[in-house]
């Protein structure tokens, strides 16, 4: 089974909405750690946003925020106020904790920004 | 550049020839981990080093792949016999451990192989 599902290959949003990614995971550990990060066509991955298993309260990072609902297993990216600078690959990833804590990431969602 | 540097950046190299890559993580950062990336698919972890030690290896590292660390601090990666399949990015990515966790990975530029 896929530890990361994201199941929107790609995504439009207009410039100064809000867009959802969606991101999945599946992982029996009791403890684990969830990240985002966005890849432009540079190609250098940048990180964006951690969620840890235990934490009570939704991420944010400035126009970031984490959705993560434990009992559906999503861990969703909303960005607010898209910039055109936005668009880029983004990939949702877990560190499974009891797991050597190596890391998983999904196949990314190609967000594109329109003026 | 305080960042986590990888060389080459290119690699163009016909099937069966060696091939050696470097990555300089962040200083202080005692967690270095290699994936490949290719096409539209997001990195798959290859193997991971806490200071010197390899800690853990994918099975998708086949024994033509090795990976060290031998200082604890940069790291190589050499493909032996490379193969047409073996085209991809190669990231390294460091993170430092904070209570037992590593936090949020900081990645390189990469490393973009061409197997002819």
């Amino acid at each position: 089974a896929q530890k990361i599902t994201q199941t929107q290959p790609g995504m439009f949003v207009q410039e100064k909405e809000a867009v959802t990614l969606d991101c999945t995971y599946d992982t029996s550990d009791p403890s684990y750690g969830l990240f985002w990060y966005k890849q432009p066509s540079s190609g250098e991955m940048i990180f964006l946003i951690y969620q840890g298993s235990y934490d009570q309260q939704n991420a944010t990072e400035g126009r970031y925020s984490l959705n993560f609902q434990k009992a559906r297993k999503s861990a969703n990216l909303v960005i607010s106020a898209s910039q055109l600078g936005d668009s880029a690959m983004y990939f949702c990833a877990m560190r499974e904790d009891f797991n050597f804590n190596k890391f998983y990431f999904g196949s990314g969602t190609k967000l594109n920004v329109k003026p | 550049d305080t960042g986590v540097s990888q060389d080459p950046r290119h690699k163009i190299t016909k099937r069966g020839q060696n091939v050696t890559f470097r990555c300089d993580p962040i200083s202080e950062h005692n967690r270095l981990y290699w994936y490949r990336q290719t096409l539209g698919q997001g990195p798959e972890f290859l193997t991971y080093f806490q200071n010197e030690a390899q800690l853990e290896k994918s099975r998708l590292l086949s024994d033509r792949f090795s990976a060290e660390r031998p200082k604890g601090s940069f790291s190589t990666l050499e493909i032996q016999r490379t193969e047409q399949g073996d085209s991809a990015m190669y990231l390294c990515a460091s993170s430092l451990v904070r209570g037992g966790l590593p936090g949020e990975q900081f990645f390189g530029p990469g490393t973009r192989l061409t197997v002819l």
